[in-house]
């Protein structure tokens, strides 16, 4: 079955940039997503088409999504963004998601 | 505004089936390409896909579950429905439904995944 990895956590200070990491075979030719879920809460939609925002999403929150890896960075990363990420991809049969990474800002 | 929210039984029992009821607002499963989806999350571990239904009731589930899971809908109303059968321990979770929205553009697939409703909290145990 299909995977897509994400490093398990990372951490980042305040006012700093946060990449995070999804790999999975030729994740580029699929359309990457991202998730962000704080603690307690449902997931929201952060990334979508693997570098676009939905409304209501920080312009600090880009996509990319090339070869096997789509990453998320979070630019100027503020202590709100505390969360874990999870990516996501989708092909017409099914659905995929990492194992998602949980971000510290300290 | 779109809005779902999920109901059914917070304990069941091994070996019994669980069957959750998702009903949403804001949208219609008629229109072309609206899906809505069930994900749940054991505490404190990943997201897990179950299963879709989409506008035109095609139905795909995740393949390590398939045998176990059913989804289906009720458009009139704007709910889904997913039953899973022999419930385990293991099967403890958090379940969501979410709305989604799929096409196909030039070989890929576009699948999001939003707004998610509230998710409720099964537990499995004797």
């Amino acid at each position: 079955s299909y995977e897509l990895t994400q490093p398990p956590s990372m951490s980042v200070s305040p006012g700093q940039t946060a990449s995070i990491s999804c790999s999975g075979d030729k994740l580029g030719d699929a359309y990457a997503y991202w998730y962000q879920q704080k603690s307690g809460q449902s997931p929201v939609l952060v990334i979508y088409e693997d570098n676009k925002r939905p409304s209501g999403i920080p312009e600090r929150f880009i996509g990319s999504n090339s070869g096997n890896t789509a990453t998320l960075t979070i630019s100027g990363t503020q202590a709100m963004d505390e969360a874990d990420y999870y990516c996501q991809a989708g092909d017409n049969i099914g659905v995929v998601f990492g194992g998602g990474t949980k971000l510290t800002v300290l | 505004q779109v809005t779902l929210r999920e109901s059914g039984p917070a304990l069941v029992k091994p070996t019994q089936s669980l069957t959750l009821t998702c009903v949403f607002s804001g949208f219609s499963l008629g229109t072309s390409g609206m899906t809505v989806t069930w994900i749940r999350q054991p505490p404190g571990k990943a997201l897990e896909w179950l299963a879709i239904v989409d506008w035109e009731d095609d139905k795909y589930y995740n393949p390590t579950l398939k045998t176990r899971l059913t989804i289906s809908k009720d458009t009139s109303k704007n709910q889904v429905v997913l039953t899973m059968t022999n419930m385990d321990p293991v099967d403890t979770a958090t379940y969501y439904c979410a709305r989604g929205f799929y096409a196909a553009v030039g070989g890929r697939f576009v699948r999001w995944f939003d707004p998610w409703g509230q998710g409720t909290l099964v537990t499995v145990s004797s």
